[in-house]
């Protein structure tokens, strides 16, 4: 079935450990984003990349790096985790930049 | 500052009767709109969407309307059923970045 992975699933982390979540996408979208989703903010949007070899900062940049090394992949890491970035985190696609936006399931992630 | 905002965190209603879902925004620049349906442990869904062009779109059982002099959007679903429980959220593009900007989300419950 066409979509976005996500991995992992959850993960705990002790901070100032690195850590990279991984999406890939089957569907040849051009655009790919990173978001996380926190009780009472919605979802905000980390990093994205509207083809590939190419990225972008999005509202919560901070502590977060990406890269977009081919159409399918769009890992998103963590240089030294911080409890701040306990969150659930989604990687979406779309055809094009202002399409319409295709989801993962997400990666539960907790810094302790 | 919340450039998109939903006021319920959560609403519930009996299935078979009329469910509305409220938005509201500060950015006069936003010109593209989408509602966006999640359940538990699943990103979130494409639902529907509205251009500033018009005022209104629908789909089924969703319509969605949009009021650009009061920053005003809402989705409304008819007759609401059990398995549209879950939470929704609304989300803006336009402006200098063009990337969506979501809201905090709308948990609805609607009750057998």
């Amino acid at each position: 079935i066409a979509g976005i992975t996500q991995a992992p699933t959850s993960q705990i982390l002790a901070a100032g450990r690195r850590m990279t979540l991984r999406c890939t996408q089957d569907m040849r979208h051009n655009a790919m984003y990173w978001y996380r989703q926190d009780l009472g903010l919605g979802l905000r949007l980390i990093h994205y990349s509207n083809t590939a070899g190419t990225t972008g900062k999005g509202e919560v940049p901070d502590g977060y790096s990406v890269s977009r090394a081919n159409t399918d992949d769009f890992p998103l890491t963590l240089a030294s985790a911080v409890p701040s970035q306990t969150s659930v985190y989604f990687c979406a696609s779309s055809i094009e930049p202002n399409s319409p936006l295709h989801f993962g399931n997400g990666t539960r992630l907790t810094v302790t | 500052d919340q450039q998109v905002k939903q006021n319920s965190p959560s609403l519930s209603v009996q299935e078979g009767r009329i469910s509305i879902l409220n938005c509201d925004y500060t950015n006069s620049m936003f010109d593209y709109f989408l509602w966006y349906k999640k359940y538990p442990a699943e990103g979130p869904t494409f639902l529907i969407s509205i251009s500033s062009i018009k005022d209104k779109n629908e789909d089924g059982r969703f319509t969605v309307f949009l009021n650009k002099s009061a920053k005003h959007l809402s989705l409304h679903i008819v007759p609401s059923q059990p398995g549209d429980s879950a939470v929704y959220f609304c989300a803006a593009r336009g402006g200098a970045t063009n990337k969506l900007i979501f809201g905090t989300g709308t948990l609805l419950a609607v009750q057998p």
